[in-house]
């Protein structure tokens, strides 16, 4: 069975203030997704990450994917309000669609 | 629109009785997932359907749970037997490549 350790599961912090959230697993990854997720909603997809040492930027938020594509992280920079839900990363171990998805990191950014 | 739909949104039910959620994934999207979501956490893998192939079921969590997807389009997730630790998010999802797009959910409490 393959793990995706998700870190922290919980974050608040106020607005302005930088953070990043930790996904690790001891297999390789073939990619790996990151998700938000607000209250009531499903997940929607933010980036996907397939080359060792990848990094993508989405306006604050920058992604990385390590060398080995055993882990990967989200920073968000000068964090707002609107920020605030549920992360969850998940990764594909083979070249299919299946994905294992991390317990998730609930951010919450106060104003 | 376009979108995973689910239905329905809410479903309460005592411990016991039979239930049945649907999922109507995107038009033209050959994969489709089942995910159990429990207080806000990570997704919990549950069936996995591609196109006309056998799916794969290796995460239903007891002989209760059983999906089916007709047509290659609507899928329904029957959990037969309710018990109180059924009680979560049951989300569905679909993807056409390896992004999954993900409906709203359907939050069951078993009573």
């Amino acid at each position: 069975t393959q793990l995706l350790e998700q870190s922290p599961q919980f974050l608040s912090i106020q607005e302005g203030e930088n953070l990043t959230v930790y996904c690790n697993s001891s297999s390789v990854f073939s990619s790996l997704q990151w998700y938000r997720q607000e209250p009531g909603e499903g997940p929607v997809l933010l980036v996907t990450v397939v080359t060792g040492g990848e990094v993508k930027k989405l306006k604050r938020l920058t992604f990385q994917f390590g060398d080995a594509r055993k882990d990967s992280s989200l920073h968000i920079t000068a964090a707002q309000p609107g920020d605030t839900g549920l992360y969850l990363c998940a990764g594909a171990w083979n070249a299919g669609n299946m994905l294992t998805f991390g317990g998730g990191t609930r951010l919450m950014v106060k104003p | 629109g376009a979108g995973v739909s689910q239905s329905p949104s809410n479903k309460v039910t005592e411990k016991g009785k039979d239930v049945e959620l649907r999922c109507d994934p995107i038009s033209g999207h050959t994969a489709l997932y089942w995910y159990r979501q429990s207080l806000g956490q990570g997704l919990e893998f549950l069936i996995y359907f591609q196109g006309n192939s056998a799916p794969d079921k290796s995460g239903l969590p007891s002989d209760r749970f059983s999906a089916e997807r007709t047509g290659g389009s609507v899928s329904t997730l029957t959990i037969q037997r309710t018990q109180q630790e059924d009680s979560a998010v049951y989300l569905c999802a679909s993807s056409f490549m390896r992004e999954q797009f993900f409906g709203p959910g359907t939050r069951l409490t078993v009573l």
